[in-house]
């Protein structure tokens, strides 16, 4: 069966430094990839989705970056936090041709 | 921009009774979802009904899906303690790229003992 998973489960981070968030798929080939953003008490913003290895799509411009180095790792950055990328990050994955998504356990980041 | 938004945004409830919510949307879709999403944790899939079905049902859960109004609606019967979650639908639009979903905000449903 399939699983996902994401570390780390808790962050915080004070404004200014790095970020990097990892997501990993296991038992399925070629998932596309989404990282999700969180506000308190909101649904959920789109952030990065990806169909294949180095095939990144960008839904907001902003301080944060992704990657995906391997069919199943994908990898949310940032050089230099700030307090508005407090919040709840999620990944998820679908198989092409399905509309089903299957999401992470999450990360709550915590800039200060 | 949200493209489905959920009403309510909270609902209180006793064990054993139906809870109801609805979304609405903006745009034409493929299909609509409903997710629901414990506290602090990340979202699981409950139903999918495409935009050429009316009604759908998944033991307890029926989904009914209004095209026309653009609009869709959740009916959780006799529910329990452990339906206290928050729940999201999400639409794939005919406009987006395939895979990308917009999602609500979010209802956020207590049932209690």
């Amino acid at each position: 069966s399939q699983t996902i998973h994401q570390w780390p489960a808790t962050l915080v981070q004070p404004v200014g430094s790095p970020l990097s968030l990892e997501c990993t798929v296991e038992g399925t080939s070629n998932p596309n990839l989404y990282w999700y953003r969180q506000a308190a008490g909101r649904g959920l913003q789109l952030l990065f989705y990806s169909v294949g290895i180095g095939q990144i799509s960008s839904e907001v411009p902003q301080n944060l970056s992704a990657s995906r180095p391997q069919d199943r790792q994908f990898i949310l950055s940032s050089k230099k936090l700030l307090l508005s990328d407090s919040g709840f990050y999620l990944c998820a994955w679908s198989i092409t041709g399905y509309y089903e998504q299957y999401f992470g356990p999450g990360t709550r980041l915590t800039v200060t | 921009s949200q493209q489905g938004e959920e009403d309510p945004q909270a609902l209180s409830i006793q064990e054993g009774e139906n809870a109801t919510m609805n979304c609405s949307y903006k745009t034409s879709i493929n299909n609509l979802q409903w997710y629901r999403q414990n506290s602090g944790r990340g979202l699981v899939h409950l139903i999918l009904i495409r935009s050429n079905e009316r009604e759908k049902h998944s033991g307890r859960l029926r989904v009914t899906l209004d095209t026309s109004k653009k609009s869709s609606s959740l009916l959780i019967t006799a529910s329990r303690a452990a339906d206290t979650a928050s729940y999201f639908c999400a639409t794939d639009s005919t406009t987006d790229s395939w895979g990308k979903l917009q999602f609500g905000a979010g209802t956020q449903v207590v049932v209690t003992p």
